[in-house]
Parts: structure tokens; C-alpha cells; sequence
């Protein structure tokens, strides 16, 4: 596609229920990233995929959260057991390799702003 | 751990006025320094800055990094309602943008 595109743009969920969000990357970006942005804050680092292996997910908050890429594309982030603390908006974000990244060229969606109740 | 401090956090100004944002950081293996502006949902690419007192311009903005200090400024002149946004620095750790809070600018016509 034309840019990274992230579904839902909008999830509203009841605290205790499970989410998926979905993130279909610019097409033949190997890197992908999940970011998460609070209200007032930068987007904070959860996960990076080289191809279809997460590299890092040393920002995973705990095992609540688990992300996958299996065929190398597009990537869902799952998220069980939902509490209020999970509402944010979820960015995806792509780059041709790890090193394009050292240009800047790291693309991102428009998010997915999750809202559990 | 990586930190990324930008201040201020938020600033108000004038059209026609000129800004200066700020951002510090302390990182390990640091290879750029970037800034993006994010006015609904997805930061849009500003500038890369890898090499200390090199200045990058963009029309009305400028930035420049200084390596000795950890520390980048953006500058944007003659300001427009249009630039009214959150203006994110990150710091580019081998593969991974470590961000700060962001200045949330308001330009008032």
C-alpha cells in the first residue's frame, strides 16, 4: 500500500476482554515496530520485527502483551486480559531495513486509539 | 536506560514570532537524533542530525545537534497557525527511536 495502515482506527473494549490490532506495513519494509503513546507523552517502544522474528520486545509492559508477524508483512499486537492502564494510541511504524532507519525513513500509521472502560 | 528530556513542554505564541525547542539525552550508543511533528496521529519525518554543529534547514525550520552538550534545538521563524503541533525529538539507538514527551506548540493567529 501507499503508506502503513493500522485497524481499528478506534476500539472501545471492556476491561477484562481480549484486542487484536492490526498493522499492514508499507509493502517490502522488513522492519517493523510497535509504539504506544499516552496522553501527554512520546510514543514509548514495545516491539521490532526484522522480517518475521521479533528482534526486540523488550518493551512488551508484561505478558499480557504479545505480538506476532508470521508471514513477514502484516503484524497483529494482541492484548489480553484488558485493564484501564492499557488505553492509548498504538503506532505502528515501518522502514525498509534496520539500517534505513539511520535515514529517517521510519514511517508511521495512524494508530489505533484503544480505550478500555 | 535511554532518556530523552525535551522542554518545554508547552509554549504558546504569536504568528510571526520564532520558537526554539529544546531536547537533552542520555543514550548508549548513539547514532542519530530526529525530530518529527505530530499534529494528529502520525509523527511526520523533520530531520536526522548525526553530526555535531552541522545545521539542517527546511524553509521556516532549523535544526542542529551538539554532541559535546547531548543536546538539539529546532527553530522554527516567522511561525503559522499551521505549525501548531507536538514536536517529538527521538534518539536512534542502533535500530530502535527511544522519544521524548514532546512541545506541544500553539500558534494563535
Amino acid at each position: 500500500g501507499a503508506g502503513v495502515s493500522q485497524t481499528p482506527s478506534n476500539k472501545v473494549t471492556e476491561k477484562g476482554k481480549y484486542v487484536e490490532l492490526r498493522c499492514d506495513p508499507i509493502s517490502g519494509h522488513t522492519a517493523l515496530y510497535w509504539y504506544r503513546q499516552s496522553l501527554g507523552q512520546g510514543p514509548e517502544f514495545l516491539i521490532y520485527f526484522q522480517g518475521t522474528g521479533a528482534a526486540d520486545d523488550s518493551g512488551l509492559p508484561n505478558d499480557r502483551f504479545f505480538a506476532v508477524r508470521p508471514e513477514g508483512s502484516v503484524s497483529t499486537l494482541k492484548i489480553q486480559r484488558t485493564e484501564r492502564g492499557d488505553s492509548a494510541v498504538y503506532l505502528c511504524a515501518s522502514s525498509l531495513l534496520a539500517g534505513g532507519l539511520y535515514t529517517g525513513e521510519l514511517f508511521f500509521g495512524e494508530g489505533s486509539r484503544l480505550t478500555v472502560l | 536506560e535511554d532518556k530523552v528530556v525535551q522542554s518545554p513542554l508547552s509554549l504558546v505564541v504569536h504568528e510571526g514570532d520564532t520558537v526554539t525547542l529544546n531536547c537533552s539525552y542520555e543514550v548508549t550508543n548513539f547514532r542519530s537524533l530526529l525530530w518529527y511533528k505530530q499534529e494528529k496521529k502520525a509523527p511526520t519525518f523533520l530531520f536526522m542530525l548525526t553530526s555535531s554543529g552541522i545545521e539542517k534547514k527546511s524553509g521556516r525550520l532549523s535544526s542542529i545537534l551538539d554532541k559535546k552538550e547531548l543536546s538539539s534545538i529546532l527553530n522554527i521563524t516567522a511561525t503559522q497557525t499551521g505549525d501548531s503541533a507536538i514536536y517529538l525529538c527521538a534518539v536512534v539507538n542502533d535500530y530502535k527511536l527511544s522519544f521524548g514527551a514532546g512541545t506541544t506548540v500553539t500558534v494563535r493567529a
